[in-house]
């Protein structure tokens, strides 16, 4: 089966909000990376956090990792509409060569 | 200057018809990959390939046969398409490192979309 496991599945928030996404995942990993994907279109990396990390900062991303937990959680701060989108975690194995995502989390952010 | 290409963006077929979509990288990494996303955005791995080589194939039917000349192209060839071959086709490629904890961005092409009738 799949790692990794995303909630919430959608979530609607207004502008200027903040959203937190969390991924679970059931084996060991290498790192764990977030993907922003716009509807209709190609995945772009937001950032990664390696498996001897805690916590990384990306301008208004905060990703957290606690590996005994085995999760994530994506948090943007200060939404904006153009963060409309669905937010994938990924994690890899096999020192990279097997990248598995998580089913995603659509967010909508309301103007 | 684009990183991952994929040709074509579009591909609408008939069951049965062999078709293939091509994948290039610029950006020098030995590592390319193959996904398919779903209708419902769900994506999952298919192969992986370093310098040339298969390194992960999940599974999948033997119908799907990837080739790569070369570290910087990778290409998806599917036989006998059938209906349930419908989705959108991502390539990705990063470089790959010694360290077991050390792996880098893994970047992704805009996808083929491949509609079988």
């Amino acid at each position: 089966s799949q790692q990794g496991e995303e909630d919430p599945q959608a979530l609607s928030i207004q502008e200027g909000e903040n959203a937190t996404m969390n991924c679970s995942y059931k084996t060991s990993i290498n790192n764990l990376q977030w993907y922003r994907q716009n509807s209709g279109r190609g995945l772009v990396h937001l950032i990664l956090i390696r498996s001897n990390e805690r916590e990384k900062h990306s301008g208004r991303l905060r990703v957290t990792l606690d590996t005994s937990k085995k999760s994530s959680s994506l948090l943007i701060t200060a939404s904006r509409a153009a963060d409309t989108a669905s937010y994938f975690c990924a994690t890899d194995h096999e020192r990279g060569f097997k990248t598995i995502f998580g089913a995603g989390t659509r967010l909508f952010v309301k103007a | 200057d684009t990183a991952v290409s994929q040709t074509p963006k579009y591909l609408v077929t008939q069951m049965g018809n062999d078709k293939s979509i091509k994948c290039e990288q610029n950006l020098g990494h030995d590592t390319m990959y193959w996904y398919k996303q779903d209708s419902k955005k769900f994506l999952k791995i298919m192969f992986s390939y370093n310098n040339k080589e298969l390194i992960i194939n999940e599974t999948v039917p033997n119908r799907f046969s990837p080739k790569s000349p070369d570290k910087a192209h990778l290409n998806l060839h599917i036989n006998s398409l059938e209906l349930g071959d419908s989705a959108v086709y991502f390539c990705a490629s990063r470089q790959s490192r010694a360290g077991w904890e050390s792996t880098d961005t893994q970047y992704f092409g805009p996808g083929t979309r491949l509609t079988v009738l």
